[in-house]
């Protein structure tokens, strides 16, 4: 079965202070690896999707990477804007397609404070 | 312009009820899915459809109810609520079994 775990639970920052936000991921056979940003009362809104170890993707502040067992995402001098529950996800093969079965980690709640 | 849209966004019903969710996207996609986010904010898929054919169905109980009537739209329907059910409910769809767009939520109370 399918498994992710993301951490730690929380984060709280200061304005400025760059930090990284772990998942860590079980997957038969890894199709992607997603990220998502939470805000409260909304659903979640895409941010990246990784499909190979190694491979490294950038958006403003945000940084994601993939190795084979885990993936970060680096969020550098980030700003209280940046604040928000980050979601990552895993879309295993299943016979060429998944048809988007994602499977979520709990989530990091990031606070960050001006 | 809401690419994936929900109605109604709170519900909040008694117990034994029968209620629908409504839900419709307007990216062109030709796969849509039904979420659900517990109160540990864990989200599992339930019901995935692609082309109006029912792809996915997670263990859900059978009260649960998904219908497609077009590409465009995928309802859930829900009978006989129980306490249990309380959750953020949330519809989604994809093109090409890409990333997913979501909607923003449905919270259905149970009393």
């Amino acid at each position: 079965e399918d498994q992710v775990t993301q951490s730690p639970e929380a984060l709280r920052l200061q304005e400025g202070e760059s930090s990284s936000l772990n998942c860590s991921y079980t997957v038969s056979g890894l199709r992607g690896l997603f990220w998502y940003r939470q805000d409260p009362g909304k659903g979640p809104e895409f941010l990246f999707t990784l499909y190979s170890a190694g491979e490294e993707k950038e958006k403003e502040r945000l940084k994601a990477t993939l190795t084979k067992k885990e993936s970060f995402l680096h969020i550098t001098a980030p700003k209280p804007e940046d604040s928000a529950t980050y979601l990552c996800a895993v879309q295993a093969w299943d016979g060429g397609t998944s048809y988007g079965k994602l499977t979520f980690g709990q989530g990091t709640i990031l606070t960050v404070h001006p | 312009d809401t690419a994936v849209s929900q109605t109604p966004k709170y519900l909040v019903t008694q117990m034994g009820n029968d209620k629908s969710i409504k839900c419709e996207q307007n990216l062109g996609h030709d796969t849509m899915y039904w979420y659900k986010q517990d109160s540990k904010k864990f989200l599992k898929i339930m019901f995935s459809y692609n082309n109006k054919e029912l792809i996915i169905n997670e263990t859900v109980p059978n009260r649960f109810s998904p219908k497609s009537p077009d590409k465009a739209h995928l309802n859930l329907h829900i009978n006989s609520l129980e306490l249990g059910d309380s959750a953020v409910y949330f519809c989604a769809s994809s093109l090409n079994d890409e990333k997913l767009f979501f909607g923003s939520g449905t919270q259905l109370s149970v009393l």
